[in-house]
């Protein structure tokens, strides 16, 4: 069974530049979730996706970041204008469902260091 | 306070040794307790997983819940330098919902 698949791995932009990560889950995989994981921090979740609707976007900062989940499959995560403090790597995870003893499972990340 | 508080070590010790990693939290709330390994520049993968109180037992891996305290632990028995990696506690009120992670261990086994 393939992994999580997420890309680029490594990133390097200008504060104010654009940005955006790409994530293909497990297939069959229902719920997607973004998370930021800050260096010497554990992952702080950004979105939830159920199929293509939003479950959770209480902590996406909305004026800069988006997400998006066309056709539920795919999803981008979009940070517009990036800060320094955006430096950080961006972990994707899915789950079949959303039900006890899911487990979640996780790509390798997107690195990103904002200069 | 942090809602969720893990000593971030790093922790080294010799192989064979018995580990301890321990996370306290806040929320009472929480009923869902897990453990991911993060091996560098990987995602987590996760190790045990436990529903409210309790322990549970996988091979060399022993995770304890204890609500009263609002304390979880995981131990490693005869641990292998295969084991050196970051270990990261995470806990939910509802299950794979809003997951609330602790900062990470580091641990380096030594042979």
């Amino acid at each position: 069974e393939a992994g999580v698949a997420q890309s680029p791995r490594y990133k390097i932009i200008e504060k104010r530049q654009s940005v955006a990560f790409w994530c293909n889950p497990i297939s069959g995989h229902a719920t997607l979730y973004w998370y930021q994981q800050i260096l010497g921090q554990g992952p702080k979740l950004l979105i939830q996706f159920q199929n293509n609707g939003v479950v959770d976007d209480s902590q996406l900062p909305k004026d800069r970041f988006s997400a998006e989940r066309l056709k539920g499959v795919d999803s981008t995560l979009k940070i517009q204008p990036a800060k320094l403090e955006d430096s950080a790597v961006y972990l994707c995870a899915s789950t079949q469902v959303r039900g006890q003893g899911e487990t979640q499972y996780f790509g390798p990340g997107t690195r990103l260091l904002v200069l | 306070q942090k809602e969720v508080e893990q000593d971030p070590g790093p922790l080294s010790v010799p192989e064979g040794a018995i580990v301890s990693l321990n996370c306290t939290y806040s929320n009472s709330a929480f009923q869902y307790f897990m453990w991911y390994r993060q091996y560098s520049r990987k995602g987590p993968e996760l190790l045990m997983y436990t529903y409210s109180s309790g322990n549970k037992e996988d091979g060399r891996f022993t995770a304890q819940v204890d609500k009263s305290s609002k304390y979880i632990s995981l131990f490693i028995r005869d641990s292998q330098p295969s084991d050196s990696a970051t270990y990261l506690c995470a806990m939910s009120v509802y299950n794979n919902n809003d997951m609330r992670f602790g900062a990470g261990t580091r641990l380096t086994v030594k042979p």
